[in-house]
C-alpha cells in the first residue's frame, strides 16, 4: 500500500515570495491533515480536511496560508507571501474514516527555507 | 487546551540498556494517543495507537501505557539498539468540541543510543 506522497521535498525561496506543496493521501482515507514542524518542536496543526470540508483551520494563518482539498483526495498548501517564520517543515497526515479513533499516516515532509 | 509534555528532552544511553520515555498531557478527555518516530529529515512513522479504553499497547521492544486519570503515557524501549536513536514524539487525540481528530504533540525527546 503507497504511504502519503508529498512534494516537493525542499523548496528554498526568498521571503515575500509563494509557495505551494502537495500532498496526495493514502487512498481511501478521508481525513487529511497539514502540520507545521518548526526545527525542535512539535507538529503544529495547521487545517484539517474531511474529505473536502475543512474541519479545523484554527491555527492557520490565513492572511498569508490557504489549503484546498477540491475533489476530496489531494491536497496543496499555499503560502504567500512568505516570511522568514515560515521556514520549517511541512507534514501531511491521513486517516481512515471519520472517527477519532484510527491511526495517523504522515509523509516525509516539504522542508521550506525562506531567505 | 489541550498541553502535551515529554520528558526528557534529550537521553544518551549505551546499547542494551532499557530505557522509558514519558509523557503528559493535561486534558484526560483523549481518545486515544499514538507514539512516533522520527529520524532526521524524515517524517513520522506510527509506533503504537493506544486507544482511550486501553492500558497498554506492545510491539516488539516497546510497550507504551496509558494513564488517562493521571494524564500520563510512557513508552518502554527494552534492549534499546543504536538504531533505536531517533526523536520519540508522542500526541493525544482530545475527545469532543470543535476540535475532533486534532492531535496535540509534545516536543519530542531525542534519543541517542550509543555503542
Amino acid at each position: 500500500e503507497a504511504g502519503v506522497a508529498q512534494s516537493p521535498r525542499y523548496k528554498i525561496i526568498e521571503k515575500r515570495q509563494s509557495v505551494a506543496f502537495w500532498c496526495n493521501p493514502i487512498s481511501g482515507h478521508a481525513t487529511l491533515y497539514w502540520y507545521q514542524q518548526i526545527l525542535g518542536q512539535g507538529p503544529k496543526l495547521l487545517i484539517q480536511f474531511q474529505n473536502n470540508g475543512v474541519v479545523d483551520d484554527s491555527q492557520l494563518p490565513k492572511d498569508r496560508f490557504s489549503a484546498e482539498r477540491l475533489k476530496g483526495v489531494d491536497s496543496t498548501l499555499k503560502i504567500q507571501p512568505a516570511k522568514l517564520e515560515d521556514s520549517a517543515v511541512y507534514l501531511c497526515a491521513s486517516r481512515v474514516g471519520y472517527t477519532n479513533t484510527g491511526e495517523l499516516f504522515f509523509g516525509e515532509g516539504s522542508r521550506l527555507t525562506v531567505l | 487546551k489541550q498541553e502535551v509534555t515529554q520528558i526528557p528532552a534529550a537521553l544518551s544511553v549505551p546499547e542494551g540498556e532499557n530505557l522509558v520515555l514519558n509523557c503528559s498531557f493535561t486534558d484526560s478527555a483523549i481518545y486515544n494517543l499514538q507514539w512516533f518516530r522520527q529520524d532526521p529529515g524524515k517524517g513520522l512513522t506510527s509506533l503504537l495507537l493506544i486507544q482511550s479504553s486501553q492500558r497498554e499497547q506492545t510491539s516488539g521492544r516497546l510497550n507504551a501505557s496509558l494513564d488517562k486519570s493521571s494524564g500520563r503515557s510512557t513508552l518502554y524501549i527494552a534492549a534499546s539498539q543504536p538504531g533505536d536513536s531517533a526523536t520519540y514524539l508522542c500526541a493525544a487525540i482530545i475527545a469532543g468540541g470543535t476540535s475532533y481528530g486534532k492531535l496535540t504533540f509534545g516536543q519530542g525527546t531525542i534519543l541517542t543510543v550509543h555503542p
